[in-house]
């Protein structure tokens, strides 16, 4: 079992939809996890970013984390054409002063 | 966010030639930098920890010799590829955290021909 999951997708929705993208992962030692979204050819820019169990929002975008499900969530609300990437979800034990463990990535486009 | 810098954006090179990228934090020193290698569809792969004023630690299956990765400064480190082969061809992508999150340079794409 790798240490996190995430379906690759591709997922397509249209414009204004809200969309689910999830992430479960075995080491229970995770603490900090992180959304990033990456267009392509670019590097990935940080989204949400929450420590231990809990939701956080920004804007349209809310993280959810369950530790005791080992399982993680970004939901994006209204969902817009510009969001179309891919999410990457990242998780570490020690905060970002530490190597992250990936995600494969959940490639999204989002349909006008 | 904090603002991460890479340069070049983009190269391409002659086998057996050796390329460097650098990678800067632009706001904020970084003691700890990481190197990471993308290839098409896939996820990052992280290939080293760069540490300022010591020895980057190379995650396995990573060539050191090939490699190299220097961190002068608490806001600069850069990564040679020495010798570079057509199978280096790939997006590299430096990252570094001010505090728990990390943020991640605009990345360089190597083209070995």
């Amino acid at each position: 079992q790798k240490e996190v999951e995430q379906d690759p997708g591709p997922l397509s929705v249209p414009e204004g939809a809200i969309v689910s993208l999830n992430c479960t992962y075995s080491n229970s030692a995770f603490q900090y996890f992180m959304w990033y979204r990456q267009y392509s050819r670019k590097g990935p820019e940080l989204l949400m970013y929450t420590y231990s169990s809990g939701n956080k929002e920004d804007g349209r975008f809310t993280a959810q984390v369950d530790k005791s499900s080992k399982y993680i969530s970004l939901f994006i609300r209204d969902s817009q054409p510009s969001d179309s990437a891919t999410y990457l979800c990242a998780m570490s034990v020690q905060g970002g002063s530490e190597k992250l463990v990936f995600g494969k990535g959940t490639k999204l486009t989002v349909n006008p | 966010g904090a603002v991460v810098s890479q340069h070049p954006s983009w190269v391409i090179c002659k086998s057996g030639t050796s390329v460097k990228i650098e990678c800067r934090s632009l706001d904020f020193q970084a003691t700890t930098m990481f190197w990471y290698r993308q290839f098409p569809k896939q996820s990052l792969m992280l290939m080293a920890t760069s540490n300022e004023g010591s020895k980057a630690t190379y995650e396995q299956g990573v060539e050191k010799d090939k490699f190299l990765i220097n961190h002068a400064s608490l806001t600069l480190s850069t990564l040679t590829v020495t010798s570079a082969h057509p199978e280096d061809s790939s997006f590299y992508i430096c990252s570094a955290a001010p505090g728990n999150e990390q943020f991640f340079g605009p990345g360089t794409r190597l083209t070995v021909l």
